[in-house]
Formats: C-alpha cells, sequence, structure tokens
C-alpha cells in the first residue's frame, strides 16, 4: 500500500491564482482530513469527509473548498491565493470516526503564495 | 474550546540521554490524547495514544501516562538516540463525531551523537 499521496510537493502561487492540492489513499478509509500547518504551529483542520459525498467545515476553512466523489480521492481546491495561504497543506485519513482511532498523514505539501 | 500546549523547542540532548516533553490540554469531555512524530521530510505518524485516564502508551521505548488530574501526557524515553531525532507533536480527540484531532505546536528534538 501507498498509504496517503499528495502531489504536488511544492508550489509557488501568485497572489489571486488558484490550484488544486490532490490527496488519494489506497486504505479504503471512509474518513479523510485537510490539516494546514504554519510555521511553529500545530495542525489545525480545514475540512474534512466522513465519506463520499459528504464533507464538512473545521476550525479554519475560509479560501477553501472541497470535493469527495470517490471514496480515495479528497482534493483541496484554493481560490484567489492569499499570502496568509503560505503554509504546509497535510492530508489524513482513518477508517474510523471513533476518538480513539489512528488518522494516517501524507508527506505534504509546501505552499508559498507570493 | 480545546486546547493542547506543549513545551517549547527545540530541545537538544545527547545520545542516551533521558527525554521529557511536557504537554497539557484543556478539554470538556474526555479526549483520547495521542503523540504524532514528525521525520524529516515525512508526514506525520501516530507514536502511542492512550484514550482513557491512567491509561500509558508505549512504542519504540516512548512512554506517555493519562493524567486526567493534572491535565497532562507528557513523553518520555529513558536513552534517547540520534534516530529519534524529529518533530513530536501531543494532540487530542474529543468523544463524539468525527475524530477532529487538535494539536499542539510541536517540539523539534535534535539528538547529538
Amino acid at each position: 500500500n501507498a498509504g496517503v499521496t499528495q502531489t504536488p510537493k511544492f508550489r509557488i502561487l501568485k497572489i489571486g491564482q488558484s490550484m488544486t492540492l490532490q490527496c488519494t489513499q489506497d486504505m479504503n478509509h471512509n474518513y479523510m482530513y485537510w490539516y494546514r500547518q504554519d510555521p511553529g504551529m500545530g495542525l489545525k483542520l480545514i475540512y474534512y469527509s466522513v465519506g463520499a459525498g459528504i464533507t464538512d467545515k473545521g476550525e479554519v476553512p475560509n479560501g477553501y473548498n472541497v470535493s469527495r466523489s470517490t471514496t480515495e480521492d479528497f482534493p483541496l481546491r484554493l481560490e484567489l491565493a492569499a499570502p496568509s495561504q503560505t503554509s504546509v497543506y497535510f492530508c489524513a485519513s482513518s477508517y474510523l470516526d471513533r476518538s480513539t482511532d489512528t488518522q494516517y498523514f501524507g508527506p505534504g505539501t509546501r505552499l508559498t503564495v507570493l | 474550546g480545546d486546547s493542547v500546549t506543549q513545551m517549547e523547542g527545540p530541545v537538544t540532548l545527547s545520545e542516551e540521554a533521558f527525554l521529557t516533553i511536557n504537554c497539557t490540554y484543556t478539554a470538556t469531555g474526555y479526549p483520547s490524547l495521542f503523540w504524532y512524530v514528525q521525520y524529516p521530510g515525512e508526514g506525520l505518524q501516530l507514536l502511542l495514544k492512550a484514550t482513557k485516564a491512567d491509561d500509558k502508551g508505549s512504542n519504540k521505548g516512548f512512554e506517555a501516562t493519562y493524567r486526567k488530574e493534572t491535565t497532562s501526557f507528557h513523553l518520555e524515553k529513558g536513552s534517547v538516540q540520534v534516530s529519534d531525532s524529529a518533530v513530536y507533536f501531543c494532540a487530542l480527540s474529543d468523544q463524539g463525531g468525527a475524530q477532529k484531532l487538535v494539536f499542539g505546536q510541536g517540539t523539534r528534538l535534535t539528538i547529538n551523537p
């Protein structure tokens, strides 16, 4: 199993540009998550999904959109990129929604908005 | 809301030293507690967890005990190795609904030979 994969690894955007961060998992997990990690800070939840066709907002959803058309894929869309969105983005997945469950993380995408 | 506070880093130790990384939390319910580790260039991976008070999580020589009375989950290892150099994150997940992790800010650990 490849686990959770993310593309691209690095990206530089200009202010106002748009892009999609890709996330795929091959573990047949129902639950998927997007986090951002700002320098010196912990990860913050952007959006999550409990299954195909179902998504919900996390702590910091403004400026982002998501979709979940398949179990495997959970892309994160940035519209009108702003410098405040410069961050490292992590995708994660888990099999169940219990508070005790383990989340599996991808390697991250480092995004810079100039 | 829920929050996690970790000791500030970076932390630098010599090989075979004793390690403690402090973690305290604030939560309204009875959360599950986790330590995740991030090695250079990789994503986070679960190191250990504890799901109820007085539980001890352990893995790879690391241990942490869920202390409800002090709302703490400190990470310890008796003898660190160079390969333990990484960033360590304490996190909690409150019960009920989807698992929405709340993370501390992370502690960067460097072990010198």
